[in-house]
Parts: C-alpha cells; sequence; structure tokens
C-alpha cells in the first residue's frame, strides 16, 4: 500500500528565513509520480510541481526547490526567503502507475506560518 | 475559463436525508476524483473515476456512490448521511493523456450533517 508522511505537523518562520517541508513516501511500485499541493488561508488547492520515479533532478522554480531522493524516498520542499504569502497547508501526494494507477494519497499536510 | 465546479459550496443537512454534491469539469478530463479533508488527516481519496462509466474506490469510500454517466460530470452521492461525513470535499480532474498529470481542484464543499 502506498504511503506518505509528512512528519511536521506545523512549523512558523519569520519572515525571510528559509524552510524545508519534509516529504517521506512509501511504494512498492517502481513507476510513480510524485506531487506538492499548496493550500492557502482561502481554501483553494494549488497544484505546485510532478515528479516522476525516474526523473531524480532537483528543481528550482524562484524561490522554491524541491529535492528528490529515491534512496531515502524523501521528496522534501524548500522555500527560500520565506514570505508572509507563503503561510499555507503544503501536501505532499503520491499517484502510482502499476494495479493502483487512478489512486492517490496525500500525506497529512504541514501547516506554515510566516510571520512578519 | 478551464475550471471544475462543485455546488452546493455549503450544506447543513440532517442524518439520513439523501443529498447528491455535484461537480463539473470543463477541460474534457478523463480522470475525476473525490476527496474529503478532516483536520489533520490531509486529503482522502474516496471515488475515483479513469474515463465514462469507469469509477473505483479510492481509500474511504464507505456511505458514498458516485457515477460517471458523462465525461464532465461526476456526482458524489450520500444515500444516507451520517455525522462523520460531515467534512470538506474536493473534486479533482485530471488530464487523460497522463492520469498522473497534476491535478485540478473545485472550490470545495463544507457538508455538515446533524
Amino acid at each position: 500500500a502506498q504511503k506518505v508522511t509528512q512528519a511536521q505537523t506545523e512549523i512558523s518562520v519569520v519572515e525571510k528565513e528559509d524552510v524545508t517541508l519534509d516529504c517521506v513516501y512509501e511504494t512498492r511500485d517502481t513507476t510513480y509520480y510524485l506531487f506538492w499541493y499548496k493550500q492557502p488561508p482561502s481554501g483553494e488547492l494549488v497544484f505546485l510541481i510532478r515528479r516522476n520515479s525516474f526523473d531524480e533532478q532537483n528543481e528550482i522554480s524562484g524561490r522554491y526547490s524541491w529535492n528528490f531522493q529515491k534512496s531515502t524516498s524523501s521528496f522534501n520542499f524548500t522555500i527560500t526567503a520565506s514570505q508572509v504569502v507563503d503561510s499555507a497547508v503544503y501536501f505532499c501526494a503520491l499517484s502510482e502507475a502499476g494495479t493502483n494507477a487512478g489512486k492517490s494519497t496525500f500525506g497529512d499536510g504541514t501547516t506554515l506560518t510566516v510571520k512578519p | 475559463e478551464a475550471q471544475v465546479t462543485q455546488n452546493p459550496r455549503y450544506l447543513i443537512t440532517v442524518t439520513g436525508k439523501k443529498l447528491t454534491v455535484t461537480c463539473s469539469q470543463n477541460m474534457n478530463h478523463e480522470y475525476m476524483s473525490w476527496y474529503r479533508q478532516d483536520p489533520g488527516l490531509g486529503l482522502r481519496q474516496i471515488y475515483y473515476s479513469m474515463n465514462v462509466e469507469v469509477t473505483d474506490k479510492g481509500d474511504v469510500p464507505e456511505g458514498y456512490k458516485v457515477s460517471r454517466k458523462e465525461k464532465r460530470n461526476f456526482p458524489l452521492i450520500l444515500e444516507s448521511p451520517s455525522p462523520n461525513q460531515t467534512s470538506l470535499y474536493f473534486c479533482a480532474s485530471s488530464t487523460g493523456d497522463s492520469i498522473y498529470n497534476e491535478q485540478f481542484f473545485g472550490p470545495g464543499t463544507r457538508l455538515t450533517v446533524l
């Protein structure tokens, strides 16, 4: 069975600090996809990034960067120079490609609060 | 505008009174899914559909039904709602060329069952 663990329930930082959100996953499939979504206080869910299991390149998008390591089954998300607008709940998610194709598993989420 | 719509956005009902939450997408997506969000539990998948007339159970399907008669619509049916189904519900869709593309989510339906 697939599983996603976001061990950090809540994180609080001061603006301009860097912060890393951890995501550890479990799957038996060799082909799978990992995602990060953001849920700001307004409640909508916004896609941030997708990674497939064959692409371990790290990715940077502005202040956001993602570190995918298959060896440790982790897909961590770093926000550099955090801003108040980054305050949100962040979800890591996993989709498998095999017999469970179509199933999506989300972590419990990490609530990030960025204080001015 | 490409979007996923859900109706109603808010609903208060009583135990046992059948209800339907509608979900519609205008992006011609093959894949659609329903989730519920509860405090501290993240999003849990209820049902999903890979295409018209193809539906399958997610992790928490008990007490729910779905149908997919048309590509654009994927209603969630609660035949006999109970208080433990009080939750925030999200519908999502994804492109068919790869169901592993990102999901587009509706605005959510907040359901309270008294």
